[in-house]
């Protein structure tokens, strides 16, 4: 069964500091891996998109990572700010299932603070 | 453009109540996706359509009803409310078809069944 674990569950940080968090998925076969930003209250936004041939992708103070072999991504938040607060979400895309084929995790929720 | 607009924003209902909660795109995008994510859970799949006149179920559909008749629009039909369908629903669609789709979601309804 396909399935997408993040982690930590949840996690406070001040403001300005850096943090990690982490996917692990069992997705195969796999197309494509996004982070999403889910504000309280909203949908989820789209952060980054890699493909199987991508190690790393960046959005401003986001970066993605990417291991296709071990089957792990990272978020890594730089400098992070108050509006940084929100739910992410890991989502992998698998090649099969048509368009039943997204596998949500179930987010980490951050909280920056002063 | 206005994107993925889903009405009403906040609804209670009553149990054995039937409601239809509405979506709207005007991206033009074929793919379009109805969710529910519950408190602390990963976004579970509802149904799903890949253009006009197609639906499919996706990992919970019991309780619920789909139609599109057009590209714009994918409402979603509750039948006898109950309580296990207290949650906030996303609409979302889906840009392209195949390598690194662009998935854009609505701002989600959230509904409480007493």
């Amino acid at each position: 069964k396909n399935q997408v674990e993040q982690s930590p569950q949840s996690l406070i940080i001040l403001e300005g500091k850096n943090c990690t968090l982490q996917c692990n998925y069992t997705v195969s076969p796999f197309s494509n891996l996004r982070w999403y930003k889910q504000d309280t209250g909203r949908g989820p936004v789209s952060l980054t998109i890699m493909t199987f041939s991508e190690n790393t992708k960046s959005n401003g103070r986001y970066t993605a990572t990417l291991d296709a072999d071990t089957k792990q991504s990272s978020l890594h938040i730089t400098a992070s700010q108050l509006s940084d607060s929100a739910s992410y979400i890991c989502v992998v895309s698998g090649l099969t299932g048509g368009g039943n084929k997204l596998t949500f995790g179930t987010g980490t929720q951050l909280k920056v603070e002063l | 453009n206005a994107g993925v607009t889903q009405t009403p924003k906040f609804r209670i209902l009553k149990i054995g109540q039937s409601m239809t909660l509405q979506c709207a795109q005007d991206m033009n995008h074929n793919y379009m996706y109805w969710y529910r994510q519950d408190p602390g859970m990963g976004l579970k799949l509802i149904y799903y359509s890949v253009g006009a006149g197609i639906t499919d179920k996706g990992e919970v559909p019991n309780g619920y009803n789909v139609s599109r008749s057009t590209t714009e629009d994918f409402p979603l039909r509750l039948e006898l409310a109950a309580p296990s369908q207290t949650s906030v629903y996303f609409c979302a669609t889906l840009r392209g078809t195949s390598g690194v789709t662009e998935q854009y979601f609505g701002p989600g309804t959230r509904l409480t069944v007493t």
